[in-house]
């Protein structure tokens, strides 16, 4: 079945920072999404973003899906923004989601 | 706007008790999906389910079944329950007829705790 990597594991930020986190996938994908999971552990939908480049806010996200990856960018980060952030692509009827990376803004 | 609804919320149970999660999907998706997800793991597709009819298996145990019904909402059932069935199992659902988009979005979870 399809692999989805997402990079990196950990991340630890200062309030403000800007970060940008990946996501690889081993095949073609007929969509990506992107999930914040809060310390609640609700998942919340960041992007639908099959392909091309969408922006919310200080969140933005890009996909070239020929390239099989995935960014999520994150700018002036608050301490809002931590928790685990998934990317999870759909294969057949399904979503398949990378391990996460963890993200902590220290303020 | 209308979110994904799970109940129970929480959910502690004994090992080889048996456990019932409901899903009610958003207002006209048709379309419901389970996951499974261990501590400090991400999800994990179980099964889906699109107009009544499933549509997609995943590693889900025997021990567990599911259904949807006429109003669209899920029930996953789960029997003989297991201390590694200890985990946050999420619903979602999207509106397959929407041929745009296939958006999956997550109830808030069932967090199930088997002692």
């Amino acid at each position: 079945g399809i692999q989805v990597e997402q990079s990196p594991p950990d991340l630890i930020l200062q309030e403000g920072a800007n970060s940008t986190l990946r996501c690889n996938f081993s095949d073609s994908v007929n969509n990506l999404q992107w999930f914040h999971q809060n310390p609640w552990g609700q998942l919340i939908n960041l992007f639908y973003i099959p392909s091309g480049t969408k922006q919310n806010g200080r969140l933005s996200a890009t996909t070239v899906a020929t390239e099989r990856y995935s960014l999520l960018y994150i700018s002036s980060s608050q301490t809002t923004d931590s928790g685990v952030y998934f990317c999870a692509a759909r294969y057949g009827n399904k979503l398949v989601f990378g391990a996460g990376t963890i993200l902590r803004v220290k303020s | 706007a209308a979110g994904v609804i799970q109940s129970p919320r929480h959910l502690i149970k004994e090992k080889r008790e048996t456990a019932t999660l409901k899903c009610y999907p958003i207002p006209r998706h048709d379309t419901v999906y389970w996951y499974q997800q261990g501590p400090g793991q991400d999800p994990q597709f179980l099964i889906s389910f699109y107009e009544k009819m499933q549509s997609d298996k995943g590693s889900i145990p025997d021990r567990f079944s599911a259904q949807q019904f006429s109003d669209y909402h899920s029930e996953l059932n789960m029997s003989s329950l297991e201390l590694g069935d200890s985990a946050l199992y999420f619903c979602a659902s999207s509106a397959a007829r929407d041929s745009t988009t296939y958006e999956q979005y997550f109830g808030p979870g069932t967090r199930l705790t088997v002692t």
